[in-house]
């Protein structure tokens, strides 16, 4: 089963619109982290974001936030008034276990972004 | 402070070469990741490595892949002999040893193509 799912293979958004990117994901362990990463066309993967599934609020940097709904194992990324430069391949990953040796990361498919003018 | 690198950038092969990538971390980072992200599929978890000792190589797809981190700095990933499903993007990613977030911060990559 997948363990990442990302539902949208492709968004649009105007500039200065926001726009969220749907993450689902599952797991059975109680301690895992949501990460949340944009890859430019130039291809470095970019760190966003990051929720702990025992952190209480939703994590928030910048413009970017995260709508972490626990019961609904989904850890949607918000972007506020995008710009053009936020067009990207947006990937939602999980680390299971907070510590020791559970350190990989499970990728989703991705999601491609484009902001229009 | 510098990032995590990648080299080479781009690779092109023959099926049945041998290609070696390398990957340094970000200094003082003791944990080093490897993974690769094949055409139009996730990226995937290759292996794990804690200064030089290999924590998890669970993602290795076969024998024909041998990561080393000798001195537990850079790392290299030999592909020996290159196969055509050997084509993708190869990740290096990297963390501190220290805190639970333990962010992993990635390398640019190195697109390997198999002929």
């Amino acid at each position: 089963a997948q363990k990442i799912t990302q539902t949208q293979p492709g968004m649009f958004v105007q500039e200065k619109e926001a726009v969220t990117l749907d993450c689902t994901y599952d797991t059975s362990d109680p301690s895992y982290g949501l990460f949340w990463y944009k890859q430019p066309s130039s291809g470095e993967m970019i760190f966003l974001i990051y929720q702990g599934s025992y952190d209480q609020q939703n994590a928030t940097e910048g413009r970017y936030s995260l709508n972490f709904q626990k019961a609904r194992k989904s850890a949607n990324l918000v972007i506020s008034a995008s710009q053009l430069g936020d067009s990207a391949m947006y990937f939602c990953a999980m680390r299971e276990g907070l510590t020791g040796g559970g350190n990989k990361l499970t990728f989703g498919t991705g999601t491609q972004l484009k902001v229009e003018l | 402070e510098a990032g995590v690198t990648q080299f080479p950038s781009h690779s092109v092969i023959e099926k049945g070469q041998t290609v070696t990538l390398r990957c340094d971390p970000i200094s003082g980072h003791d944990n080093l990741y490897w993974y690769r992200r094949v055409m139009g599929k996730e990226i995937k978890f290759l292996l794990h490595f804690v200064k030089e000792s290999k924590q998890d190589e669970s993602g290795m797809p076969n024998n024909r892949f041998l990561a080393e981190r000798t001195g537990g700095t850079y790392s290299t990933l030999k592909v020996q002999p290159a196969e055509l499903e050997d084509s993708g993007v190869y990740f290096c990613a990297s963390s501190q040893v220290l805190g639970t977030i333990k962010t992993q911060y990635f390398g640019p990559g190195t697109r390997l193509l198999v002929l």
